[in-house]
Order: structure tokens, then C-alpha cells, then sequence
């Protein structure tokens, strides 16, 4: 069965640093792109981070420069490493496998990305 | 920077009724890049739609997605109960951004 599972959540204080693992199990992590999305308590979703396979990393701007994801592929997991805390990064984050889309019959689109499969998401909360 | 505004906030429809959910984007975006998920209370999201209009494995056929462009709509069919819940657009192509919509809250009227 292919499965998530997040861990690695709690409370921290602003300015400080957690490690967010996200195990995988019926798929190989390195074979495929990994995201981290999160979700602040009673708003949306918001995309974090993604790891390809070949090793390149992205980030969005609210996390550019404080945020990491990295993976260890003889764990088979995923990880976000997350320094200088905030208030605002206070979110449930959930990890999520990344699949590639291309429509041969309309190459014109280019290929793009969705994620199939996701964790249940481990709480972050950044308080004094 | 891509902002996708779904319409409206909330939509109160009665088990049965057609549910029509509306993804507008502030520029053309690749239908490839555009997915639909599902997100009920203190669950993690569920993919439901890719590609704009490919169904996720697993999903009735009463969900459907069409649109291109700028305009992007989810449909359900006939509300089932289990069919109330959050909706999120999302467009995620290359470079990577996978901005997400606000959502839409479909409930029970």
C-alpha cells in the first residue's frame, strides 16, 4: 500500500528550528518528486516545497531561505528542515508524492504536476 | 505570479442537486497544470481531478472537470452526502509553482 506519514510536528518557539520527516512506504521517494504543502489553522492550502528526482529543489517565497527539503533515500523519507521560525509558518504540513501529467494529444500544454498521494500532515505551532 | 480565485466562497445545495465549482486564473494556464482536490474536516486533501479533466483513480464518474485558459470548472453530477466539503484549484507546472486557489466550501442547504 502507498503510504505518508508525516512526523516531527510541535511547539516551538519564534526563531527556532524543527525537522519534519515524512516516511514513505510502497514507493521510493527518489523516484519520483516529493512536496510539502501546508495549511494555516482555518485557511487554505499553501504550497511549500518540491524535490525532484534528480535532486533540485524549489521553494515558495514565504519560505525561501529559512526552509529545506532534502531526502534520504536508503530511509526512503522526506524531510523539511525548517529555521527561524515564525508565527505565520504555525500550519498543519503535510507531505505529498508528485506525479507528472502530459497529454500527448496536446503537447502544446507542456507537462504538468499533481499530488496523488498525501500524509495525514504533522501540527506546527510557532508561540512563546 | 499565477493567483487562481475560486468562485463562489460557498455553495449550498441539496443532496441530488448539480454542483457547479468555478478556478479562474489571473493569466492563461496549461490545462495540463491545472487539479482539483478535495479536503474534508481534520482530513489531508484528496486528489480528484488532473490535467483539468482526468479523473484520479478512484474517483465517480459524477465528478468532472472541464475548462482552458483562464477558466476552469469542477462538476458534480448529483450531490451525494459524502460530497460536502472544501474544494481547492490548483495549478502546478514548471518552473514549479503550485499555487492553490482559496477554496470553496460546498454544504448541505
Amino acid at each position: 500500500e502507498v503510504q505518508l506519514v508525516e512526523t516531527g510536528g510541535g511547539l516551538i518557539q519564534p526563531g527556532g528550528s524543527l525537522r519534519l520527516s515524512c516516511a514513505a512506504s510502497g514507493f521510493t521517494v527518489s523516484s519520483t518528486y516529493m512536496s510539502w504543502v501546508r495549511q494555516a489553522p482555518g485557511k487554505g492550502l499553501e504550497w511549500v516545497s518540491v524535490i525532484y528526482s534528480g535532486g533540485s529543489t524549489y521553494y515558495a517565497d514565504s519560505v525561501k531561505g529559512r526552509f529545506t527539503i532534502s531526502r534520504d533515500n536508503s530511509k526512503n523519507t522526506l524531510y523539511l528542515q525548517m529555521n527561524s521560525l515564525r508565527a505565520e509558518d504555525t500550519a498543519v504540513y503535510y507531505c505529498a508524492r508528485v506525479l507528472r501529467y502530459f497529454d500527448w494529444l496536446s503537447p502544446e500544454q507542456g507537462a504538468g504536476y499533481y499530488m496523488d498521494v498525501w500524509g495525514k500532515g504533522t501540527t506546527v505551532t510557532v508561540s512563546s | 505570479e499565477i493567483v487562481l480565485t475560486q468562485s463562489p466562497g460557498t455553495l449550498s445545495l441539496s443532496p441530488g442537486e448539480r454542483a457547479t465549482l468555478s478556478c479562474r486564473a489571473s493569466q492563461s494556464v496549461s490545462s495540463s497544470y491545472l487539479a482539483w482536490y478535495q479536503q474534508k474536516p481534520g482530513q489531508a486533501p484528496r486528489l480528484l481531478i488532473y490535467g483539468a479533466s482526468s479523473r484520479a483513480t478512484g474517483i465517480p464518474d459524477r465528478f468532472s472537470g472541464s475548462g482552458s485558459g483562464t477558466d476552469f470548472t469542477l462538476t458534480i453530477s448529483r450531490l451525494e452526502p459524502e460530497d460536502f466539503a472544501v474544494y481547492y484549484c490548483q495549478q502546478y507546472g514548471s518552473p514549479p509553482d503550485g499555487t492553490f486557489g482559496q477554496g470553496t466550501k460546498l454544504e448541505i442547504k
